[in-house]
């Protein structure tokens, strides 16, 4: 069946580079996207990338996707106190009802 | 531009009552969803409604009911609350232009004594 995994847990000190990691099983994903959910809030969405692309970036935010193993990474540079938060992963796979598989998120501790 | 509103925020009910959520989006998108969010589970989708008018089953539909009053709205009902359903409720709409992207309300934080 589909399924989207992340590692639980990931902690760097402060100016250091993230990188969070996801694999999935639904080579049919067309989307992938990455969301950040800060304490009792709702997610918000970071970024994407389209599954005929490799790589994507956006500011601090870079995405990588090998989609030979269903490995898609987020590597956040120079990470703040405020990049502390729980990112999830989630695979967009069109038909059906077009639904979106969530991983069950990585929480990044940032410290000084 | 209030993108997608959530109500209520909080919400503790006993076992056997019944409540609605209520979710709202301006963004004009045809598609809306409602998720639940347990710990170490991610989120899992619960109903969907493709556009105005229908509504269909997600992973964990059980002991829930939705209606898409217009195409702005779409509700999720607990007709017999039960202690298994104390979750955090998340309404989503999305763009079916370039990304589908999902965007999510701030979420309803719902306990069942």
């Amino acid at each position: 069946g589909e399924d989207v995994e992340q590692s639980l847990f990931l902690s760097v000190r402060e100016g250091d580079s993230s990188v969070i990691n996801c694999t999935y099983t639904d080579s049919s994903s067309t989307y992938l996207y990455w969301y950040k959910q800060e304490p009792g809030a709702g997610l918000q969405l970071l970024t994407y990338i389209f599954s005929n692309m490799d790589m994507k970036q956006d500011q601090r935010l870079t995405v990588l996707l090998n989609k030979k193993d269903k490995h898609l990474s987020l590597r956040i540079a120079d990470t703040q106190t405020g990049d502390s938060a729980i990112y999830f992963c989630a695979a967009f796979r069109s038909g059906g009802y077009n639904k979106l598989i969530f991983g069950a998120g990585t929480r990044l501790a940032v410290h000084p | 531009n209030a993108g997608v509103t959530q109500t209520p925020k909080f919400q503790v009910l006993k076992t056997g009552q019944s409540m609605t959520l209520q979710c709202a989006q301006d963004m004009n998108h045809n598609s809306m969803y409602w998720y639940r969010q347990d710990p170490g589970m991610g989120l899992r989708l619960i109903y969907y409604s493709a556009s105005e008018g229908t509504t269909d089953k997600g992973e964990v539909p059980n002991g829930y009911n939705v209606s898409r009053l217009n195409k702005r709205e779409f509700s999720l009902r607990l007709e017999s609350a039960a202690p298994s359903q104390t979750s955090v409720y998340f309404c989503a709409s999305r763009n079916r232009g370039t990304g589908n992207e999902q965007f999510f309300g701030p979420g309803t934080r719902l306990t069942v004594l």
